[in-house]
């Protein structure tokens, strides 16, 4: 079984702190993605990354920046966290051959006041 | 114009029901098509993948309507554990999928 892990289901930052999410996956997945959820939005993709110390902007990557070392690992980073970064973030990965099925981590809930 | 669009319901159906529902995508090129499912609190893990042809996965079925641009989602026999939200998603190219919103189901006894 795929196994996606992510280092906190609940934390609570206070606006301009710097924030690390991280997430880990065993399957040897080359993609990796960050994604935020939030009510009648879905999820939304903020960065993703192909392979090991490469990343490409989502959607929504103001705010963020990512870090990806090792193919296992890949970090979220709010430089300054604000009110409204207040989220669910999911990570996901999925490998490069057969079908497009990304598969998730249980998500960090994180609250900036 | 969102790139997919879902009705959000909730449907609420008692057991035993069949409850249908569809999403609509915007970007005509999409190739690849999924329902996923994501329980109250949990992240989404994929129901089912989306053939042209429709497909079937026991109680669950698929269609694609690529003409007009919908997908659809049936969903027989409803039973209590099929409560959860439906997310239609599309590809938009070899990495980036595109998510709706979800539609939430809620089965009742």
């Amino acid at each position: 079984d795929v196994k996606v892990t992510q280092s906190s289901r609940y934390l609570v930052k206070r606006t301009g702190e710097k924030v690390f999410l991280e997430c880990v996956q065993d399957m040897d997945h080359e993609n990796m993605f960050w994604y935020r959820q939030d009510p009648g939005l879905g999820l939304r993709l903020i960065y993703f990354s192909y392979d090991v110390k490469m990343k490409e902007k989502g959607d929504i990557p103001e705010g963020y920046s990512v870090s990806r070392e090792k193919k296992e690992r890949f970090s979220l980073i709010l430089e300054s966290a604000s009110t409204n970064q207040t989220s669910m973030y999911l990570c996901a990965s999925r490998g490069t051959s057969g079908s497009y099925e990304q598969y998730f981590g249980p998500g960090t809930r994180l609250t900036v006041t | 114009r969102k790139e997919v669009e879902q009705d959000p319901g909730p449907f609420n159906v008692p057991e035993g029901a069949t409850v249908a529902f569809n999403c609509t995508y915007s970007n005509s090129a999409s190739q690849s098509f999924f329902w996923y499912r994501q329980d109250c609190r949990k992240e989404p893990k994929l129901l089912m993948s989306v053939y042209s042809s429709g497909n079937e996965d026991g109680r669950f079925t698929a269609q694609l309507n690529r003409a007009s641009q919908y997908i659809s989602l049936l969903i027989r026999d409803s039973k209590l554990s099929d409560s959860a939200t439906y997310l239609c998603v599309v590809n938009r190219n070899d990495y980036k999928l595109s998510f709706g919103a979800g539609t939430t189901v809620t089965v009742r006894a």
